[in-house]
């Protein structure tokens, strides 16, 4: 079976440029969560979707926006990049039906502002 | 606020030895905790986790165990691979149907030595 799937791999763009992100989950996963991970930190919650439906937001500007799609699948936005907005994207898929079951997390999208 | 701290930076086991890794938390409302495993270029790995109504989990040569009082949690390899060296995250969820948001301490690079 698929893993969580990440687009694309690598991402390089000017600041005040904007920036999308996708994400499909595994299959059979209704919820998607995307978080930002920066050198020697641990990875930083942005939102969480669950039935297209934003159930969660993180501790991160407006310039970030996201959402899901009928298929589960998702896109983050980010407007005017910062050179502060480098980081790795992950995205992370989970079946929320079930009680404490685990995210899985894709292999993340690196994104360079320069 | 770091609500997650994994004071150690990095730990050196010898193969074939027990690694010890340790994570404390100052939120009370966490009561779902979780270990990754995060490969460079890699997106963290689902290993192990444990509920706040359980004090031990056990898969293979992983061990999890909680210590609710003291706030602490420790994730125990025996016997250690080199394949195990890795950067290990703890994380932790307060659980509430449909909120998935996880926080994570900032990771502890484990490097096993031959």
């Amino acid at each position: 079976d698929a893993g969580v799937t990440q687009s694309p791999t690598h991402l390089i763009k000017t600041r005040g440029q904007q920036v999308t992100l996708r994400c499909s989950p595994i299959s059979g996963h209704k919820s998607v969560s995307w978080y930002q991970q920066v050198l020697g930190q641990g990875p930083q919650f942005i939102f969480q979707y669950y039935e297209k439906e934003e159930r969660g937001r993180g501790n991160f500007p407006d310039r970030f926006s996201a959402r899901q799609f009928p298929n589960y699948s998702s896109e983050l936005n980010v407007n005017a990049l910062l050179l502060g907005d480098s980081a790795l994207y992950l995205c992370a898929s989970s079946l929320v039906q079930v009680n404490n079951s685990p995210l899985h997390f894709g292999n993340g999208t690196r994104l360079t502002v320069t | 606020d770091q609500q997650v701290k994994q004071n150690s930076p990095s730990l050196s086991v010898q193969e074939g030895r027990i690694s010890i890794l340790n994570c404390d938390y100052t939120n009370s409302m966490f009561d779902y905790f979780l270990w990754y495993k995060k490969y460079p270029a890699e997106g963290p790995t689902f290993l192990i986790s444990i509920s706040s109504i359980k004090d031990k989990n056990e898969d293979g040569r992983f061990t999890v165990f909680l210590n609710k009082s003291a706030k602490h949690l420790s994730l125990h390899i025996v016997p250690s691979q080199p394949g195990d060296s890795a950067v290990y995250f703890c994380a932790a969820r307060a659980s509430n149907f449909g909120n998935e948001k996880l926080t994570f301490g900032t990771g502890t690079r484990l490097t096993i030595i031959p």
